[in-house]
Parts: C-alpha cells; sequence; structure tokens
C-alpha cells in the first residue's frame, strides 16, 4: 500500500513570514502531487500540482518536487491569517484516478 | 463552475443501524469518490466509481455499500454503525482523474 507523510503536524508563523511545509511518498512512480487546503468545517480545496522534477510556482505558492529523495515541500510566501487551514499532500500512485492522502499539517498564521 | 452538495450535513445514528449518506454533482463529472476523514488523519477512500453503474473498493470499504444509479449521483450505505465510526464523510468528484472537487462533508455521529 502506497504511503504519504507529511511534517511537521502542525506549524505556526507569524503574518508575512513564509511557511514551509514538507511531503514524503513511498513510491517514485508516482504520476502527479497535489496540495489541497482545507478550512474548518469545509471540504479541501485543491492549491496548486506538480508532475516533473522541479519546482512550479503559481502567486505566493512555490511546489519543489523531488523524485529521488520522494520529497515535496510547499511554500507560502508572505503567510496571511486567511492562510490558516489544514493542508493535505496528496499523491495519485498509478493512472486509476486514485490519490493517496497525507494526514494533513494544520496551519496558524498569527497577526 | 459546479458544486457538490452532501445531505445531511449531520448524521446522528444508534449503534448497529444502517444510515445512508447522499452526494449530488452538476459538474457532469464521470469519476467521484467517497471518503473517510477521521480528526488529526488524512481522507481515506472507501469507495469510487468512474461511471454510472460502476463501483470500485477503496482502502477501507469493509462496513460500507455504495450505490452510483445516476452519474450526478454517488450514495454511501454504512451497514452497521460502529461507535468508532465518528469522523466526516467528504464526496469528490472528477473529469479525467484530475483536480478532485469536494462537498462540504457529512459528519456522523453514532451514540
Amino acid at each position: 500500500q502506497e504511503k504519504v507523510q507529511q511534517s511537521p503536524e502542525s506549524l505556526i508563523v507569524p503574518e508575512g513570514a513564509m511557511s514551509s511545509l514538507n511531503c514524503t511518498f513511498s513510491n517514485s512512480a508516482s504520476q502527479s502531487i497535489w496540495w489541497y487546503q482545507q478550512h474548518p468545517g469545509k471540504g479541501p480545496e485543491a492549491l496548486i500540482s506538480i508532475f516533473s522534477n522541479g519546482n512550479k510556482k503559481e502567486g505566493r505558492l512555490t511546489v519543489y518536487l523531488n523524485r529521488a529523495s520522494l520529497h515535496v515541500s510547499l511554500h507560502i510566501r508572505d503567510s496571511q491569517p486567511s492562510d490558516s487551514a489544514v493542508y493535505l499532500c496528496a499523491v495519485s500512485f498509478g493512472g486509476n484516478n486514485k490519490l493517496t492522502f497525507g494526514q494533513g499539517t494544520v496551519l496558524s498564521v498569527i497577526p | 463552475g459546479g458544486i457538490i452538495t452532501q445531505t445531511p450535513k449531520f448524521l446522528i445514528g444508534q449503534e448497529g443501524q444502517k444510515l445512508t449518506l447522499k452526494c449530488q454533482q452538476n459538474f457532469n463529472h464521470d469519476t467521484m469518490y467517497w471518503y473517510r476523514q477521521d480528526s488529526g488523519k488524512g481522507l481515506r477512500l472507501i469507495y469510487y466509481s468512474i461511471t454510472e453503474n460502476d463501483l470500485q473498493k477503496g482502502d477501507l470499504s469493509e462496513g460500507y455499500d455504495a450505490s452510483r444509479e445516476k452519474k450526478s449521483s454517488f450514495s454511501l450505505t454504512v451497514t452497521s454503525a460502529q461507535k468508532n465510526e465518528m469522523a466526516v464523510f467528504l464526496c469528490a468528484s472528477t473529469l479525467g482523474g484530475y483536480e478532485q472537487y469536494f462537498g462540504p462533508g457529512t459528519r456522523l455521529t453514532v451514540l
């Protein structure tokens, strides 16, 4: 069974700081990696995805993927209190429309 | 844009009771999913369906049944509710296995 692990479990940063979240996965043959954001009482919403080794930037978000080390990270520049949420890393293993999720990182941005 | 509706929002049942959760989407997506989210844990896949009348088991299908009679709807039945099943159940859909769109969830409490 494929596994996805996230760290840290929780992260507290001051407003304006960079938030850095990590995710490791069990199989380098993974297809795509997604980051989802989930606010309390809501369903997850997709933020950004990456398929190829390297980095991808969208607005304040940057994702780095290193397939050799089975590691992906999400960095949120200029973090805002509205970024406070649970962040879920999800990996597609194989072309079967399925995602395997990590346990999440709780981000708190303090004004 | 589209929307995923889950009913009911809150579901309270007795131990041993059969309970049904419903999900509707108007994205016209082919694939739909049911996930379970326990407190402090990620999402675990219960069932998914790649087209109407198709059902595929996920990692957590024991104790659950599912039904996809129409493209737009996907139901999940807890066959015999247990106290350790108190969780949030999330429905999602996708077109072609790309971004998954989630509903707001049904919170299950078993007395």
